[in-house]
């Protein structure tokens, strides 16, 4: 089965820090990936999605860049924090076997506190 | 843009009892739809999904009903138990759309022994 590791669980950061959040993939290739962020009892914003090495789109503007080094591999970057980047932030993939769409399956998630 | 909003945000229940929790959609294109569950502090964890194909499926306890003609979406819980507290998510998906999902805001459902 497909899992995501994402760490660190918990971060807190002083304002205009640099960020990287990091998530790798196993059980499976060539998955599309995605970051959200999630503030205190809301739903999930999407902010990042990617369908393969180097490709990546943006949903929001935003302080915060992605990259995709590899294929199972998927970074979450900022230069310089801010305090509205706190959130807690989730990273996700989704694979294509078959079907038209899969489910999700997401890590466990980095609670960012910015201070 | 699109979103996918939840008609009540919290549900108490007594254990043992069904829970019913609803979710209203927005695009009319969206053709996947999936439940996921939340506990505190956890990434959400699949459920139970439906395609728009489709206007009931049923798993382990939980069945989801579909109903595009007024585009909402419910979640049944069978004999909640207390360790079915949680948040409760929908999303919906548009195939085409390089499989990003949208979520609702979430509902919360406490189980009370």
């Amino acid at each position: 089965s497909q899992t995501i590791h994402q760490w660190p669980a918990t971060l807190v950061q002083p304002v205009g820090s640099p960020l990287s959040l990091e998530c790798t993939v196993e059980g499976t290739s060539n998955p599309n990936l995605y970051w959200y962020r999630q503030a205190a009892g809301r739903g999930l914003q999407l902010l990042f999605y990617s369908v393969g090495i180097g490709q990546i789109s943006s949903e929001v503007p935003q302080n915060l860049s992605a990259s995709r080094p590899q294929d199972r591999q998927f970074i979450l970057s900022s230069k310089k924090l801010l305090l509205s980047d706190s959130g807690f932030y989730l990273c996700a993939g989704r694979i294509f076997a078959g079907q038209p769409n899969e489910k999700l399956f997401f890590g466990s998630g980095t609670q960012l506190s910015v201070l | 843009g699109e979103n996918v909003g939840l008609h009540l945000p919290t549900l108490s229940v007594q254990e043992g009892d069904n829970s019913i929790i609803n979710c209203a959609y927005s695009n009319s294109a969206s053709d996947y739809f999936i439940w996921y569950k939340q506990e505190s502090g956890k990434g959400p964890q699949f459920i139970i999904d439906i395609r728009s194909n489709m206007d009931k499926r049923q798993g382990q306890r939980v069945t989801v009903l579909l109903n595009k003609t007024v585009k909402h979406l419910s979640l049944q819980i069978a004999a909640t138990q207390p360790g079915d507290s949680a948040v409760y998510f929908c999303a919906e998906t548009l195939s085409t759309n390089a499989g990003k999902s949208t979520f609702g805001d979430g509902t919360t459902l406490t189980v009370k022994p």
